[in-house]
Parts: C-alpha cells; structure tokens; sequence
C-alpha cells in the first residue's frame, strides 16, 4: 500500500521569505497527487493536484506553487510567503482516480511570522 | 454556496449515547463520498466509504441519498475514543472536496 512522506512536520518562516515543501509517494507508481492547505478552524481547501510527471493545475490563484520532477515527488514552493500563507499543509495521493478517496501525509504546520 | 456543507457542531454527547449529523453536497454529479476522521492537529484519515445502499462498519453507518443530496453518519455506543471531527468528503472527476467538517466530543 500506498505510504505518503512530507516534511517538516512545522516550519516557522519570517514574511517575505522563501517556502519549498516536498511529499514523496512510497509503495506505489502513477499517483494523483494534491496539495491542501487548511486553515485554523477551516476546512480543507486544494491549492494543486497532478496526474503525472510535469503536469500541475492549480485550483486557487495565489502566492504559490506547485512542481512534480518526479512520478512520486511533489512540491510546494513559494518566493516570498505572506502572513495569510500560514497553515497546514497537507499532501494527498491516489492512484487512478479518486473514487476510493486517497491518503495523505502527516502534514506541515506552516506558520509565517 | 459550498460544495460540501456540514453543522460544525459540536455534538457532545456521553458515552454510550447515539450520535447522527449530516452533510450536503452541491454537485448532483459527484460520484463518490466518504466520511474522513481527523484528530487536533492531525491530518485526515478515511473513516469509510458512502454507498448508495448505506453501509455499516462496526458501530458507523452511513447512508447516501442523492435524490436530496445528503450523507448521514451515525455512531452507536459512543467511545471516548471517537471524539474528534468528521469530514464529510465528495469526490468530482480526480478530486476531493471536503467540509469544514463536524466536532463531536464524547464524554465520561
């Protein structure tokens, strides 16, 4: 089965400063894969998925991004995070569709300061 | 209006009681649903998938209507151990959309 990795698991950053996360997929090849951020008290909200290698749509226009170099690596980066940047980031992953929901990774809280 | 909307609750209830809320969904489409578990300051965790003819898995039940486009859960017999919020989840084409989600705290 599929094993999602992310890291750091928190990640305190000043304003204006630089964000790159990574999720890497174990177990599996050709995965779905999601970033989601959610925010204190909110829900989740998805910020980008990838089918495969290269490929990245973006759900929100924002300040980030998204890359996949690799089948089974996903990042998240950002050049100059704002305060409203802060959250938690969730990283989710599925092979084929999603119709049997899909697993994430333990997340990163991201606070910027 | 939201694509998933839930009561945020929360629900307190003691041990042993039956708890039950509900979630809507916008999209008459969409074409799976789950209810995902997710604990203070942890990510997500699936709890069971929806189907049309409602399921059972232990004490959980879940049933789907889409002519109203609702999903229920129930929980029997509450634990301590089921406190935490409950994401209702609807999936469209490769993607998940998730509810803020509904608190339920169970107590001694």
């Amino acid at each position: 089965s599929q094993t999602i990795h992310q890291w750091p698991a928190t990640l305190v950053q000043p304003v204006g400063s630089p964000l790159s996360l990574e999720c890497t997929v174990e177990g599996t090849s050709n995965p779905n894969l999601y970033w989601y951020r959610q925010a204190a008290g909110r829900g989740l909200q998805l910020l980008f998925y990838s089918v495969g290698i290269g490929q990245i749509s973006s759900e929100v226009p924002q300040n980030l991004s998204a890359s996949r170099p690799q089948d089974r690596q996903f990042i998240l980066s950002s050049k100059k995070l704002l305060l409203s940047d802060s959250g938690f980031y969730l990283c989710g992953g599925v092979v084929g569709g999603a119709w049997n929901g899909y697993t994430f990774g333990s997340g990163t809280r991201l606070t910027v300061v | 209006r939201k694509e998933v909307e839930q009561d945020p609750g929360p629900f307190n209830v003691p041990e042993g009681a039956t708890v039950a809320f509900n979630c809507t969904y916008s999209n008459s489409a969409s074409q799976s649903f789950f209810w995902y578990r997710q604990d203070c300051r942890k990510e997500p965790k699936l709890l069971m998938s929806v189907y049309s003819s409602g399921n059972e898995d232990g004490r959980f039940t879940a049933q789907l209507n889409r002519a109203s486009q609702y999903i229920s859960l129930l929980i029997r017999d509450s634990k301590l151990s089921d406190s935490a919020t409950y994401l209702c989840v609807v999936n469209n084409d490769y993607k998940l959309s998730f509810g803020a989600g509904t608190t339920v705290t169970v107590r001694a």
